[in-house]
């Protein structure tokens, strides 16, 4: 069964960095490209970004474009959101998950961590 | 970017009940659509994927159809565990969107 567990959250004031992680319990996670989402207390989910299995592919929210950075150690099967320069904005629940994919792309989210909280506050 | 709208953002109805959640998207996206259920504290499911293929594990009662902009999720007979929030999200193209969100909610 596929296990994905995120750690790293807390309290961070503003302006200042974090880097949350995400563990991958199952198999074969170097063949998956992996994703971060976000939800912000009481609200819906915001895709944030995802990479490649062999981390050479990127994709950004613009909004976290230049602050964020999403990096991979497959030899660890873990995940890693860089995050600098935090702003109220980017208080959510962060959550990864694998990637599905169709022929040619990711395609849809599944399996989901249970998330790790990320509050930005003076 | 591709905005996504979901109609309506909650609804009340009883155990048994045919549900039918509608998600639009402000341009064609083909059938690049998923379908997620969340219940409150815990993380999203997927449910439906490419808009109309039921995710393995997931009951039967769940389906979803529609192409291009328009796209809805249904639940034939609604049962007690499926009063949640269900997000739809489309993968066309970047950067990707979830609908705000439907509650479905015990009448």
């Amino acid at each position: 069964e596929v296990h994905l567990v995120e750690s790293g959250g807390g309290l961070v004031q503003p302006g200042e960095s974090l880097r949350i992680s995400c563990v991958d319990s199952g198999f074969s996670f170097s063949w998956n490209w992996m994703g971060w989402i976000r939800q912000a207390p009481g609200r819906g989910l915001e895709w944030v970004a995802h990479i490649n299995g062999d981390g050479d592919e990127k994709y950004y929210l613009d909004s976290v474009r230049g602050r964020f950075t999403i990096s991979r150690d497959n030899a660890k099967n873990s995940l890693y959101l860089q995050m600098n320069s935090l702003g109220a904005e980017d208080t959510a629940i962060y959550y990864c998950a694998k990637l599905g994919m169709l022929a040619g792309g990711p395609n849809w989210f599944d399996p989901w961590g249970q998330g790790t909280l990320i509050t930005v506050s003076s | 970017a591709i905005q996504m709208t979901q109609s309506p953002s909650s609804l009340s109805a009883s155990i048994g009940d045919r549900v039918t959640v509608t998600c639009r998207a402000s341009q064609g996206i083909r059938s690049d659509l998923s379908w997620y259920q969340q219940k409150p504290g815990k993380a999203p499911n997927l449910l439906i994927y490419a808009a109309s293929k039921l995710q393995s594990g997931v009951p039967s009662r769940f389906s979803g159809s529609g192409s291009g902009t328009d796209f809805t999720l249904t639940i034939s007979s609604l049962q007690p565990e499926d009063f949640a929030t269900y997000y739809c999200l489309q993968d066309h193209i970047y950067p990707w969107t979830f609908g705000p969100g439907t509650k479905v909610e015990i009448k």
